[in-house]
């Protein structure tokens, strides 16, 4: 079973919708990230999280210590929101993420 | 600009021979990892390293070997002991171990 959970798996919206990312996990975490990987492959880190809210542009991520629960918001998304979103949690001392599948997000125009 | 390169974009492998993907960062981290990408699985970790010339296994080394003989340069060798080798491979680096990583964009390796 993997630690980390996502849903849904997959996931298209019309443009300008509002889309939630769920993940949860089933251990203390000192951090929860979450990361976007284009179509081609590279991974860009958007968030870092240990507790409450952030916030950048139309990106929200939230996490509940208590419940072990992390969600992505977007906001009036667009087509070129079109990704995987990834959730990872710190694995230990050695820093090393452990990764959930990914939510891949489609947004249609 | 600073910032993490791999090499080659696509890489073939014929049965039996060692490929060794490339990793490079110029953003002064000492800490480098190397992930390995399935269809359907999360990321998982193959090797990491903290500091130059010291590396440790991840949860998938097995098949796998790596140096850090300079901090720049994280090399990943894909040996012929790893049977199922194809994956796309990904490499992160970061300032210390539990800072924000920074991701490579890929090498996807391919078994002919």
């Amino acid at each position: 079973k993997n630690e980390v959970e996502q849903s849904p798996q997959n996931l298209t919206a019309q443009e300008g919708e509002f889309i939630t990312i769920n993940c949860s996990y089933s251990v203390g975490i000192s951090a929860l990230h979450w990361l976007q990987q284009h179509p081609g492959g590279g991974i860009v880190s958007l968030f870092m999280l240990s507790s409450g809210k952030k916030k950048h542009g139309r990106l929200i991520a939230t996490i509940n210590i208590q419940e072990k629960h992390s969600s992505l918001h977007i906001t009036a998304s667009h087509p070129r929101d079109s990704a995987v979103y990834i959730c990872a949690r710190r694995g230990g001392s050695q820093g090393n993420l452990i990764f959930g599948k990914g939510t891949k997000l489609s947004v249609k125009p | 600009d600073g910032g993490i390169t791999q090499s080659p974009k696509y890489l073939f492998r014929k049965e039996g021979q060692n490929v060794t993907l490339s990793c490079e960062q110029n953003l002064n981290h000492d800490a480098m990892y190397w992930y390995r990408q399935d269809p359907g699985q999360g990321l998982r970790l193959i090797y990491y390293s903290q500091i130059v010339n010291d590396f440790q296994k991840g949860d998938i080394a097995e098949g796998y070997s790596v140096s850090r003989e300079k901090k720049e340069s994280f090399p990943l060798t894909v040996t012929s002991a790893q049977k199922n080798p194809t994956a796309f491979y990904l490499c992160a680096s970061a300032r210390g171990l539990q800072e924000t990583q920074y991701f490579g964009p890929g090498t996807r390796l391919l078994v002919l």
